[in-house]
């Protein structure tokens, strides 16, 4: 149990288009769903959270209007990155957390995004 | 900003040993988790243990967590070079408990 996919998996898009990436909790409703990025050989850096039927809080850095995060139902978060550029390639992973445990949170296998 | 450091920052060990990594952080905590990671993929939650907790095991996995001083230990017994990945610790805090990762540790076992 406690399954959370991504899609795509990867995705090269050219400068200033716009790139969706899915969040999908498979068998567990998720309540909070949290969304990281992670350059090379670095650490995950929480971008924002989002609760379900309301508005994401960004963390400090973050532009809520360059990444748009929606997360319209219990299953469901997405991540839009907006006029990407390649200073926006890297690999991003979400997270969700159910009405089960306070503490745990289960991750996707993250996207690669590339910006040529 | 990045709560949790770990130490060392890369471990190489030869099958069959032990390794033992360690993880510091600055402020009051709810919950400490490890996890693994292998190269280009998602994480892999190993094991959570509660502030009030000193002490959890899960297979050949056992942590430690000294509230006091603010760190945590992860030890892994009789290491496979399946076990080599990168390893974080992850503080979790507030009333949304979101977590704050640490560097990382690249574990390598040698075959």
């Amino acid at each position: 149990g406690a399954v959370v996919s991504q899609h795509p998996s990867w995705v090269i898009c050219k400068s200033g288009t716009s790139v969706k990436i899915e969040c999908r909790s498979l068998d567990f409703q998720a309540t909070t769903m949290f969304w990281y990025r992670q350059f090379p050989k670095q650490s995950l850096m929480l971008m924002a959270t989002s609760n379900e039927g309301s508005k994401a809080t960004y963390e400090q850095g973050v532009e809520k209007d360059k990444f748009l995060i929606n997360h319209a139902s219990l299953t469901l978060s997405t991540l839009t990155v907006t006029s990407a550029h390649p200073e926006d390639s890297s690999f991003y992973i979400c997270s969700a957390r159910g009405w089960a445990g306070i503490y745990e949170q289960y991750f996707g296998p993250g996207t690669r995004l590339t910006v040529t | 900003s990045q709560q949790g450091e770990e130490d060392p920052q890369a471990l190489s060990i030869q099958e069959g040993e032990n390794a033992t990594m360690n993880c510091s952080y600055k402020t009051s905590i709810n919950n400490l988790q490890w996890y693994r990671q292998n190269s280009g993929r998602g994480l892999v939650h190993l094991i959570l243990i509660r502030s009030n907790e000193r002490e959890k095991h899960s297979g050949r996995l056992r942590v430690t967590l000294d509230t006091s001083k603010k760190s945590s230990s992860l030890l892994i017994t009789a290491s496979r070079a399946a076990d080599t990945a990168s390893y974080f610790c992850a503080t979790g805090e507030g009333a949304n408990s979101k977590l704050t990762f640490g560097k990382g540790i690249t574990l390598s076992v040698r075959p």
